[in-house]
């Protein structure tokens, strides 16, 4: 089945420690996204990717850094400068030119210990 | 001023009934305009989509776009409990950029 992984589930990060989140799909799309969603809060940009190695900040983009290697990765690293990083963490990808119509991952809960 | 805005709620409605959900929007050279629907802990489902003025209607579900206004709405016929999540407006404007707002939480009462 084609989709979105994401991994892993849940994540705890201590005080200046970076993390990767993994974010891989199988739809063959362009563009990927990473977004971050705090409790009762919409879904806030933090990189957007249209195409292999190349990657725009989003409005979020301060203490975080990606990377697109290929097509279909699209890794998340939440840096020791993120100093509120506690949240919940989503990756969408999308075809180009089709509205960008969003397909989610089931998301990455990043906890600080 | 939000680029994308949504009142939180929670918007009540009894179960049968119509729910309504409003969305406006702040850059007029959007092109795409979306309703997700999200579960309490889970990761956002595409609802409907909508590109050009008027109505879509899929089941239960009718969009409505009103582009000089700036405004996109949701309509749900029939509600049913199972219809009791977070409903985000998402629109797509300059450079492919997706703007979220901050979504509506629904509660249908049986």
């Amino acid at each position: 089945d084609g989709g979105i992984t994401q991994s892993p589930k849940y994540l705890f990060r201590k005080e200046g420690q970076n993390v990767t989140l993994s974010c891989e799909q199988n739809l063959n799309h362009d563009a990927m996204y990473w977004y971050r969603q705090d409790p009762g809060q919409g879904l806030r940009l933090i990189y957007y990717s249209q195409i292999v190695n190349d990657f725009q900040k989003g409005d979020i983009a301060e203490g975080y850094s990606v990377s697109r290697e290929k097509k279909e990765s699209f890794p998340l690293t939440v840096t020791s400068a993120q100093k509120n990083p506690t949240a919940f963490y989503l990756c969408a990808s999308s075809k180009v030119g089709q509205g960008n119509i969003q397909h989610f991952g089931d998301g990455t809960r990043l906890s600080i210990l | 001023q939000k680029e994308v805005e949504q009142n939180s709620g929670p918007l009540s409605v009894p179960e049968g009934a119509i729910a309504s959900l409003n969305c406006t929007y702040s850059d007029r050279g959007s092109q795409s305009f979306f309703w997700y629907r999200q579960y309490s802990g889970k990761s956002p489902e595409l609802i409907m989509s909508i590109y050009s003025n008027g109505d879509k209607e899929d089941g239960r579900f009718t969009a409505q776009l009103n582009k000089a206004s700036q405004y996109v709405s949701l309509l749900i016929r029939d509600s049913q409990p199972s219809d009791s999540a977070t409903y985000l407006c998402a629109v797509t404007g300059g450079y492919q950029k997706v703007t979220f707002g901050t979504g509506t939480k629904l509660q249908v009462i049986p």
